[in-house]
């Protein structure tokens, strides 16, 4: 059981390129999120989904895309990156939104120049 | 809105001592508290779970309570250990959106 998996680990960007962060989980969680973590900002919700097929929008989603083609997995892909999407990305999951404790992957570095 | 907010932003401690760490939030409206440990360049671990009908829970050296009411938990590290330093944040599930706002944090440091 390897929980929430993230990769890539570190990745560096140049403005305006686009490119795929990874998150799966084996929990058989319906419930997964995208978060971004920033110094002074905390952190900070992106993209959600409730089960496979339907996705959401949290509270910082412009420049992010999300889909949810099976339950294990919920990439977030950046359009065109910019340095303000310079940050650490964790995904997250648990069974039910609201009720379920929430299990963490060991984030994504992204550093945008 | 919710809001969580968490006091002191930093803590420094001798070994041993026992400390609480506080959390307090706007909008009594939550579905469970979750206290989670980062380490520094790590991801989050939970430590403990607390549902909206209960009123604490114990792991280990760990005490997290939860008064609803008042908008409030602390989180009780007994015997602090140099291993327990870390950044500790809490985070409330909105029964009002399903989604959990955070806390900014305490980063404790446990001295030898």
């Amino acid at each position: 059981n390897a929980g929430v998996t993230q990769t890539p680990k570190f990745q560096v960007l140049k403005t305006g390129q686009s490119m795929t962060l990874q998150c799966a989980q084996d929990m058989n969680h319906e419930y997964m999120s995208w978060y971004r973590q920033d110094p002074g900002m905390g952190l900070r919700l992106i993209h959600y989904s409730v089960g496979a097929g339907i996705t959401d929008q949290g509270e910082v989603p412009n420049g992010y895309n999300v889909s949810r083609s099976t339950t294990e997995d919920f990439p977030l892909r950046l359009l065109s990156a910019a340095p303000s999407q310079t940050s650490v990305y964790f995904c997250a999951s648990s069974v039910l939104a609201g009720g379920g404790e929430q299990y963490f992957g060991p984030g994504t570095r992204l550093t945008v120049t | 809105k919710q809001e969580v907010t968490q006091i002191p932003a930093a803590l420094s401690v001798p070994e041993g001592e026992n400390l609480v760490l506080n959390c307090s939030f706007t909008d009594s409206a939550i579905y469970n508290l979750q206290w989670f440990r980062q380490d520094p360049g790590k991801g989050l671990t939970s430590l403990l779970l607390i549902q909206s009908s209960q009123r604490e829970q114990t792991s280990g050296r760990l005490n997290a309570s939860l008064d609803k009411s008042s908008g409030r938990s602390t989180l009780y590290i007994a015997a602090s250990q140099p291993g327990d330093s870390a950044t500790y944040l809490c985070a409330v599930t909105s029964s009002n959106t399903g989604k959990l706002i955070f806390g900014q944090g305490t980063t404790l440091q446990v001295k030898p």
